[in-house]
């Protein structure tokens, strides 16, 4: 199995803020890697696949980066609905979670 | 869009059932699979399987021996049964879009998911 993790589990910024988030693989995964948005009582947005792909609607201050085991996502000038829980997901064997990164005020 | 619906309570050792009703697209595109991602309370996402309208399931292992997926093309609908369910499958329930790429995919487009819980 393919364990993730991100770091940190919690960020506390302020808008306007740039905010970078980190996921790592506990194996190579090429660039096979997604990042999601989930807000309080929603379903999670893609934001982010193949680690550096912009989802098609997602605002460009939204960036990915990284391949094999270490990606970053990062924020450029956090804007009020940023606020959220972060999570990546790798798929280069099946699909595995990363535990989340809730970004807070 | 994508829409679950199901019962919301189900007892401990029997089967969960859920549809996912598929609108604005054809469930029979080519390239894409149609798959269910749990959320229990207050934690993490955990993928449970997927399936292509040809037939072709793709499960977690780590679910696999209770977890089937189908789809009905007719009914532009997808389904999940869960068996022997226990407290550790209470979770809310998402069906999703399932772009297929390497050896998994990503999951493009989400219902709004609903809670299925596990109790007597």
């Amino acid at each position: 199995d393919i364990q993730m993790t991100q770091s940190p589990s919690t960020l506390s910024a302020s808008v306007g803020d740039r905010v970078t988030i980190t996921c790592r693989a506990s194996q190579t995964i090429s660039d096979w890697l997604a990042w999601y948005q989930q807000k309080p009582g929603k379903a999670p947005k893609l934001l982010i696949y193949k680690a550096s792909s912009l989802q098609n609607g997602v605002p460009s201050r939204f960036s990915g980066s990284g391949s094999g085991t270490e990606f970053t996502l990062t924020i450029s000038g956090l804007q009020p609905g940023d606020f959220a829980t972060y999570y990546c997901q790798q798929y280069h064997v099946y699909s595995t979670f990363g535990p989340g990164t809730k970004v807070d005020i | 869009q994508l829409q679950e619906s199901g019962p919301g309570l189900v007892k401990p050792s029997e089967t969960l059932s859920l549809n996912c009703t598929v609108s604005g697209a054809s469930i029979s595109t080519d390239g894409y699979y149609w798959g269910w991602v749990r959320q229990p309370p207050g934690k993490g996402l955990e993928w449970i399987g997927s399936m292509y309208y040809t037939g072709s399931p793709y499960y977690n292992p780590s679910l696999k021996s209770r977890v089937t997926v189908s789809v009905d093309k007719s009914k532009n609908q997808f389904s999940l049964i869960l068996s022997s369910v226990t407290a550790a499958d209470t979770a809310v329930y998402y069906c999703a879009r399932h772009f297929i790429a390497a050896a998994g995919g990503f999951f493009d487009y989400w219902g709004q998911g609903t809670l299925a819980t596990v109790s007597s």
